[in-house]
């Protein structure tokens, strides 16, 4: 089959580091996704792996590896902005298009001062 | 428009009612997803457009569900005799292409009692 798993929820420091894990089982895909939701508002898109590393983005920086079955959003230098659920999901190989996502339950980020 | 546009934002419909949602994607993106989101949960996706042909519409949950893009640009997703556990935010999404980023709208949440 094909699922998705990451944490629940997270708590983090203004300033601090925090780094979002993703687990996945499938038996192939495309890429692997990251999206940001604030509440009551619409995902926002942070990141697309595809090979296996790091790609950092400013404060953001997403890792893959496919061997694993493995990623991780990583934050820096956290704001109280950042307060939000960071949803993976990955694109499944053979879907007939690219954008069919499976998606996680999402990881609600909450930061404190 | 700047971005994804969905209407209404807010619904409540008794239950067997008839409900329309509306998504005009961003000018020129060819590319139209629909998804369901219940509380605390990741987007399900429901049904997917190229232009104005529906390539696919795996994930509609039940033949009360029907979605249309009649001329490759807004789309309408209608939900018949609605039922209560309907209830969910009704996420639109478009990209340029089938490999490009996704942007979603505000999402539509729809509330049947």
């Amino acid at each position: 089959g094909q699922n998705i798993d990451q944490p629940t929820e997270m708590t983090a420091t203004e300033g601090a580091i925090v780094q979002i894990n993703c687990t996945y089982q499938t038996s192939g895909f495309n890429g692997l996704f990251w999206y940001q939701q604030h509440a009551g508002e619409a995902p926002t898109f942070l990141s697309y792996n595809v090979l296996d590393g790091l790609e950092e983005k400013g404060r953001f920086s997403s890792f893959l590896s496919r061997s694993k079955g493995y990623s991780y959003l990583l934050l820096k230098e956290l704001q109280m902005k950042d307060s939000a659920s960071y949803l993976c999901a990955f694109s499944p190989r053979g879907a007939g298009n690219n954008r069919k996502l499976i998606w996680g339950l999402g990881t609600s980020l909450a930061v404190n001062p | 428009g700047a971005g994804v546009s969905q209407s209404p934002r807010y619904k409540v419909a008794k239950r067997g009612q008839d409900v329309a949602l509306r998504c005009d994607p961003i000018s020129g993106h060819v590319s139209l997803f629909w998804y369901q989101q219940a509380l605390g949960q990741g987007p399900e996706f429901l049904t997917y457009f190229q232009n104005e042909a529906q390539l696919d519409k795996s994930g509609l949950p039940s033949d009360r569900f029907f979605a249309e893009r009649p001329e490759g640009s807004v789309s309408t997703l209608k939900i018949q005799r609605t039922q209560q556990e309907d209830s969910a935010v009704y996420l639109c999404a478009s990209s340029f292409s089938n490999t490009g980023e996704l942007f979603f709208g505000e999402g539509s949440r729809l509330t049947v009692l």
